[in-house]
């Protein structure tokens, strides 16, 4: 069975300064993850993904990743964060050995402060 | 990409009564998936919806509560059964296309 693990329910960081998102999986076959962005009244929408290949993965409006395989992890990471960036974030795994589930975290609450 | 068209996008429902979401897809696609979003929580799988077979419910979703129709490779429907206070939820559909998932603008259930 997969899993993942968001530990910080919020994170909180002040406009301009780097913010990081921390996610850990567990999967029994290769680990597709995702990163999916919930802004309030909005629906979800894909900011990026890991299936194979460079460990560092570059999404929407900014946003990296980087796949840790000897770690689990798949922290979400931006240089420079926006106040706009505020928002509800989701780590996501599915089985890439044929799984067809995507599993979610609990989320991870983003403030950012002007 | 793909975009999905669901609704009603809120409703309020008195206690025991059932309500039926549709999902609307613009393109064909094999799996359609339902998850549920309690608030301030995290996305539930509750079910797997493939056209000409029976849905594929996870644990602790049961057909009788949330029985699920695919009529065609585009659109579905979750009905919502006998509706309790802990019903109270978002509703999203959500299919798979270039190994990501795209969602419906989702359902705001409040259950009184």
């Amino acid at each position: 069975a997969q899993s993942v693990a968001q530990p910080e329910d919020q994170v909180n960081v002040a406009e301009g300064n780097p913010l990081t998102v921390k996610c850990t999986y567990s999967v029994s076959g290769n680990p597709y993850l995702f990163w999916y962005v919930q802004y309030p009244n909005r629906g979800l929408q894909f900011l990026l993904k890991y299936i194979t290949g460079d460990n560092l993965v570059k999404g929407s409006y900014g946003f990296e990743a980087e796949f840790n395989k000897s770690q689990t992890s798949f922290h979400l990471k931006k240089p420079s964060a926006l106040v706009s960036d505020s928002a509800l974030y989701f780590c996501a795994v599915r089985d890439g050995g044929g799984g067809f589930k995507t599993i979610f975290g609990a989320g991870t609450r983003l403030f950012v402060k002007a | 990409s793909a975009v999905i068209s669901q609704k009603p996008s809120r409703d309020i429902c008195q206690r025991g009564t059932s309500l039926t979401i549709q999902c609307q897809v613009d393109s064909q696609v094999t799996m359609m998936f339902w998850y549920r979003q309690q608030p301030g929580q995290s996305l539930t799988l509750i079910a797997t919806a493939n056209q000409g077979s029976e849905a594929t419910y996870e644990s602790g979703f049961v057909i009788d509560k949330f029985p699920i129709s695919r009529p065609n490779l585009t659109f579905s429907t979750l009905t919502v059964s006998n509706m309790s206070p802990e019903d109270s939820s978002i509703y999203l559909c959500s299919v798979r296309g270039d190994e990501k998932l795209f969602f419906g603008s989702g359902t705001q259930l409040s259950v009184l």
